[in-house]
């Protein structure tokens, strides 16, 4: 079954920097467009980027652009966020999704907290 | 610009129906859109993609009470034969060239 799963979420300090993880498995991860998309405590859903399947291709939404990288490596089945920079308003959970037309599954977040 | 509009909240009875609204703005009319649930404290749950022909397809495992439809600018969620676990936010969700766009989701609250 298709599972998506999420790491590297914690506590940063705002300017700071963070890596987060998505590790695919159940489907032929090569094959399909991904997206990270965030939800801030208490708001609703907010998508942050998405990457090509080949990763030729990566788009940002205007709020991370220039602070935030999106990467993949097919080979371990695994997507990648890097964020720098952070402020407070990135603090939310973030998830992995697949297929980036629908996001038909999601993995079950983690949480970045930007605080000092 | 793309905009998704949504009623922020809803009610309605156990075993009732219930119809979620989506609106697209001006001009976006024709587009797809997914429907996400989010139940109390977990992920987001895709249901289905609503295509701008009115057809529908239901992610894996979504029972037969889900149902989507369209008029215009406008996408439906109807859910019937509400059960207390429908209780949730739900999101309409679409898509283009460069950018995803959520709705702001609706609070449905079953009585």
């Amino acid at each position: 079954q298709v599972q998506l799963v999420e790491s590297g979420g914690g506590l940063v300090k705002p300017g700071g920097s963070l890596r987060l993880s998505c590790a695919a498995s159940g489907f032929t991860f090569s094959d399909y467009y991904m997206s990270w998309i965030r939800q801030a405590p208490g708001k609703g859903l907010e998508w942050v980027s998405y990457i090509s399947s080949s990763g030729t291709t990566i788009y940002y939404a205007d709020s991370v652009k220039g602070r935030f990288t999106i990467s993949r490596d097919n080979a371990k089945n695994s997507l990648y966020l890097q964020m720098s920079s952070l402020r407070a308003e990135d603090t939310a959970v973030y998830y992995c999704a697949r297929d980036v037309m629908t996001n038909d599954y999601w993995g079950q977040g983690t949480l970045v907290t930007v605080s000092s | 610009q793309l905009v998704l509009t949504q009623s922020p909240s809803a009610s309605a009875s156990l075993g009732a129906s219930v119809k979620l609204t989506c609106t697209l703005n001006s001009g976006h009319s024709s587009y797809t859109i997914a429907w996400h649930q989010q139940q109390p404290e977990k992920g987001p749950r895709y249901l289905m993609r609503l295509n701008s022909d009115g057809s529908h397809r239901k992610g894996d495992g979504i029972p037969d009470r889900f149902s989507g439809s369209i008029s215009g600018a406008e996408r439906y969620l109807t859910i019937s034969s509400l059960q207390s676990e429908d209780e949730a936010d739900y999101y309409c969700q679409t898509w283009g060239s460069g950018f995803v766009v959520f709705g702001g989701g609706t609070r449905l609250t079953v009585l």
